[in-house]
């Protein structure tokens, strides 16, 4: 299967910008798409195609996909934003999504 | 409103059967893949096996492959999940979700989620 990496975990300060990266082998030529879990929820989708956001998720959360490296990038930190947030692909050749290891977002 | 709402938490002994299940509402239930995917405590998400609703067509991850059985019943708009015979090792937390597909029908995402079922395997 396609191994997505992601750093285990990012802090950021309330206000500032977090960045989240999910690396894999030329992963700007497929589709990445976001996912949010907060503490005892279940995912959520937070961008799909690389960087379309589902509707009801605020323009604060964006993505962006080139070369070895997809990233979500999420504006103005508020406190709720903590959570773990997985990056996913789709494997069309065996049909089947790939997901990251997953990063924990920390608001200090 | 899209919602997939998954069956109560369960608490069973290794060696039980169990089948954990997931309604869908607010869509055509035949015509969107179904996915399940594992989560054990503390850890990340895995992908176990997507059907088509429509005609049961069912897709396993290897790792998954013969461990469990995913089924469904057009008619009640619902989707299965089910152990032979459970082991320590099942306890976790399971997601059902709908599978998603744009203009691009190669590239899918899961969207929305049920709400997850609790499996507890202890003796």
């Amino acid at each position: 299967s396609y191994v997505l990496t992601q750093p285990p975990s990012v802090s950021v300060a309330p206000g500032k910008t977090a960045r989240i990266t999910c690396g894999g082998n030329n992963i700007g030529s497929k589709s990445v798409h976001w996912y949010q879990q907060k503490p005892g929820q279940a995912p959520v989708l937070v961008i799909y195609y690389d960087s379309d956001r589902p509707s009801g998720i605020p323009e604060r959360f964006s993505g962006s996909n080139s070369g070895n490296t997809a990233t979500l990038t999420i504006s103005r930190v508020e406190a709720g934003d903590e959570a773990d947030y997985y990056c996913q692909v789709w494997d069309s050749s065996s049909d089947h999504p790939d997901f990251g290891t997953g990063t924990k977002v920390t608001v200090l | 409103e899209v919602q997939l709402v998954q069956s109560g938490a369960e608490v069973k002994k290794p060696g039980e059967s169990l089948k954990i299940s997931c309604k869908g509402s607010g869509y055509s239930f035949t015509s969107y893949w179904i996915g399940w995917v594992r989560q054990m405590p503390g850890k990340g998400l895995e992908w176990m096996g997507i059907i088509y609703p429509g005609d049961s067509d069912t897709r396993y991850s290897p790792s998954f492959q013969g461990q469990v059985t995913i089924s469904a019943d057009k008619s009640i708009s619902t989707a299965y999940l089910q152990w032979s015979s459970l082991k320590a090792s099942d306890t976790a937390m399971y997601y059902c979700a709908r599978r998603e597909w744009g203009v691009d029908t190669a590239n899918n995402w899961f969207d929305p989620w049920g709400q997850g079922t609790l499996v507890t395997v202890s003796s």
